[in-house]
């Protein structure tokens, strides 16, 4: 099974500082897509960012960012000077073009910014 | 540009009755996903669906439940005779093709008395 892990269930930042949500996965397929999204109290399921397994750039979003190491199957996030906004539940997912792109989901990490 | 809609947000069933959910995929969408988010839990996958035709179902429930995106109009997921584990948000997506992405909508919570 291609599985998603988040083994974080919660995390805890201060406003302006720094947090990293972990996010690991299965696959054993070459081509394929790693997804971090943020579902605030509206659950409102929001795409954070977006990385393309054959690229090796790390893929930057204004304040996110993330740590691809294809070969550990790591996809971290990393969220810089926090916001109070940014309090949310944070899913990591992934897909593939051959499994028709549907997404596989983590649990998630609840995120909770302390001002 | 509507993004992907969903209807009803809030659907409240007693046992034993039938659910309705439907969803209006992006103007140019033609593939469509849904998903199903129990309390405290990630989303899972349920079925994806191109116009006319079911391509994966291999997360619906064997019975219950059926998914349909007919050539005109917005993809419908039912589930009949609802049990109170049907209780559920359950989300929809949409895609213009295979490129990775998929817009959310809304969700559409489900509540069975």
């Amino acid at each position: 099974a291609q599985t998603v892990t988040q083994s974080q269930p919660e995390m805890s930042v201060q406003e302006a500082e720094t947090v990293t949500l972990s996010c690991t996965y299965d696959t054993s397929e070459s081509d394929y897509y790693l997804f971090w999204y943020k579902q605030p109290p509206s659950r409102q399921m929001i795409l954070v960012i977006r990385q393309e397994a054959y690229k090796q750039q790390n893929a930057t979003e204004n304040r996110f960012s993330v740590n691809f190491q294809k070969a550990a199957k790591s996809f971290s996030l990393k969220i810089s000077d926090s916001q109070l906004g940014d309090a949310a539940m944070y899913f990591c997912a992934r897909s593939s073009k051959s499994s028709g792109d549907k997404l596989t989901f983590g649990t998630g990490t609840r995120l909770a910014v302390r001002p | 540009n509507a993004g992907v809609m969903q209807n009803p947000r809030h659907l409240v069933r007693r046992r034993g009755q039938e659910a309705r959910l439907r969803c209006s995929p992006m103007k140019g969408h033609s593939h469509v996903y849904w998903y199903r988010q129990l309390p405290e839990e990630g989303l899972k996958f349920m079925v994806y669906l191109q116009k006319e035709n079911i391509i994966d179902e291999s997360g619906m429930p064997k019975e219950r439940f059926s998914a349909e995106f007919p050539k005109e109009g917005p993809s419908i997921l039912r589930i009949q005779q609802v049990v109170r584990g049907d209780s559920a948000a359950y989300f929809c997506a949409s895609s213009p093709g295979l490129v990775g992405e998929q817009y959310f909508g809304p969700g559409t919570r489900l509540t069975v008395t």
